[in-house]
């Protein structure tokens, strides 16, 4: 997607195996999101970035999540003891003004076995 | 809660046949309806944004609008390069910047 680029594209974990998924954007992105989108569904908001100030982490599902954002730029989602439920594709996306659209990158696709 | 429902789940045209696809969505408050096109594999790609009802926003094949209640994105004259899922998202007032998805619409064109 125009602005952010994500990696690893495929991370395959074995059950109980913890993960660090990388999303980096361009410069000039006020605005970070971390999106949780399981086969066939939408994407689901995990948490969000302002800077790197992170205003909102409602939608994390359990506190084997973590994300940050240390100098307003490159963002990690880590998730601790993968579950299988966890398998998804983790979608970052960014917005360089409030209130205007997100622009997502390709998404990182976590397979836990 | 914030609620947003995409009909159908999935659709087939022939190439050709203009079709509308429904966005229906229960908020406290609207900020903003966004949808985007995503293709197997690959992130959300932004399509358009619609603020108020009324509001039509349209590029090449595509016409999104919107109510107080739904969002239309009507497709004229399809082409094979269409298919793809279309998704609609919601930003809710309030405090939260989240965007609140529907499940998505599933378009196959055929030629």
């Amino acid at each position: 997607g125009a602005g952010v680029s994500q990696s690893p594209r495929y991370k395959v974990a074995k059950r109980g195996q913890d993960v660090a998924l990388r999303c980096d954007p361009i410069s000039g992105h006020v605005s970070l999101f971390w999106y949780q989108q399981a086969l066939g569904q939408g994407p689901e908001f995990l948490t969000y970035f302002q800077n790197e100030a992170q205003l909102d982490k409602s939608g994390l599902p359990s506190d084997r999540f973590f994300a940050e954002r240390p100098e307003g730029s490159v963002s990690t989602l880590k998730i601790q003891r993968t579950q299988q439920e966890d398998s998804a594709v983790y979608l970052c996306a960014v917005r360089k003004l409030m209130n205007t659209e997100a622009f997502f990158g390709q998404g990182t696709r976590l397979t836990v076995v | 809660e914030d609620q947003v429902t995409q009909s159908p789940e999935a659709l087939r045209l022939q190439e050709g046949e203009s079709s509308s696809l429904n966005c229906s969505y229960t908020v406290s408050g609207l900020r903003g309806l966004f949808w985007y096109r995503q293709d197997p594999g690959k992130g959300p790609e932004f399509l358009f944004t619609l603020y108020s009802a009324g509001e039509e926003k349209e590029k090449e094949r595509l016409k999104a609008t919107l109510t107080k209640k739904e969002s239309f994105l009507h497709i004229t004259a399809p082409k094979p390069e269409d298919s793809a899922t279309y998704l609609c998202a919601v930003h809710p007032q309030g405090g939260s910047e989240k965007l609140v998805f529907g499940k998505g619409m599933k378009l196959t064109v055929n030629p």
